[in-house]
């Protein structure tokens, strides 16, 4: 089955630290991907959609200057969380599929859990 | 009102027994429908797809689609402890959208 790859897996840094997650698809070429963020005990919610050589679409409320995301080749979406504050420590989650109007599932990565002290 | 819905739990229910799980859209336009397991600290992973009106089997899992009733369900026959998890339900009309995710319980 279709593959995600997401690293690191887990990051523990200062407040102020720029951190940035890789997502990989390792087995197929998504021209869109898409990043999560939860919360402990709350539900996925989708931060923005990432297309491969053009701007994510960032959902309301999601500070594009504070998380950027490159797309830049078929396999790979950069998030970077830049100047981090403790606010900021979440469970984000990346997620390859269908572009929009495809009936395939999403499959995502294994999640990058960021703690900022 | 939500765009897909489900019950939050926990539902509980004893090994070996049917766990039953609802979810419910408002999109009638909704094409396909999609349901994840989350174990605690993990990312979702798939564990079903539907797209037309009916059951779907797979294993333990049954998947059923009423788009008349805005409709979609996940039965899971023989439930097991490692079943215990909370189950995401979610649908796509362009965007991939999920519900809120029933914690499911299985007791032994």
């Amino acid at each position: 089955g279709a593959v995600v790859s997401q690293h690191p897996s887990w990051v523990i840094c200062k407040s102020g630290t720029s951190v940035k997650i890789e997502c990989r698809s390792l087995d197929f070429q998504a021209t869109t991907m898409f990043w999560y963020r939860q919360f402990p005990k709350q539900s996925l919610m989708l931060m923005a959609t990432s297309n491969e050589g053009s701007k994510a679409t960032y959902e309301q409320g999601v500070e594009k200057d504070k998380f950027l995301i490159n797309h830049a080749s078929l396999t790979l979406s950069t998030l970077t969380v830049t100047s981090a504050h403790p606010e900021d420590s979440s469970f984000y989650i990346c997620s390859a599929g269908a572009p929009k109007g495809g009936n395939q599932p999403q499959h995502f990565g294994d999640g990058t859990r960021l703690s900022i002290l | 009102q939500k765009e897909v819905e489900q019950n939050s739990g926990p539902l509980s229910v004893p090994e070996g027994a049917i766990a039953s799980l609802n979810c419910t859209y408002s999109d009638r336009g909704s094409q396909s429908f999609f349901w994840y397991r989350q174990y605690s600290g993990k990312s979702p992973e798939l564990i079903m797809f539907i797209y037309s009106n009916g059951d779907k089997e797979d294993g333990r899992f049954t998947a059923q689609l009423n788009k008349a009733s805005q409709y979609v369900s996940l039965l899971i026959r023989d439930s097991q402890p490692s079943d215990s998890a909370t189950y995401l339900c979610a649908v796509r009309r362009g965007m991939l959208t999920f519900g809120g995710g029933t914690r499911l319980m299985v007791k032994p």
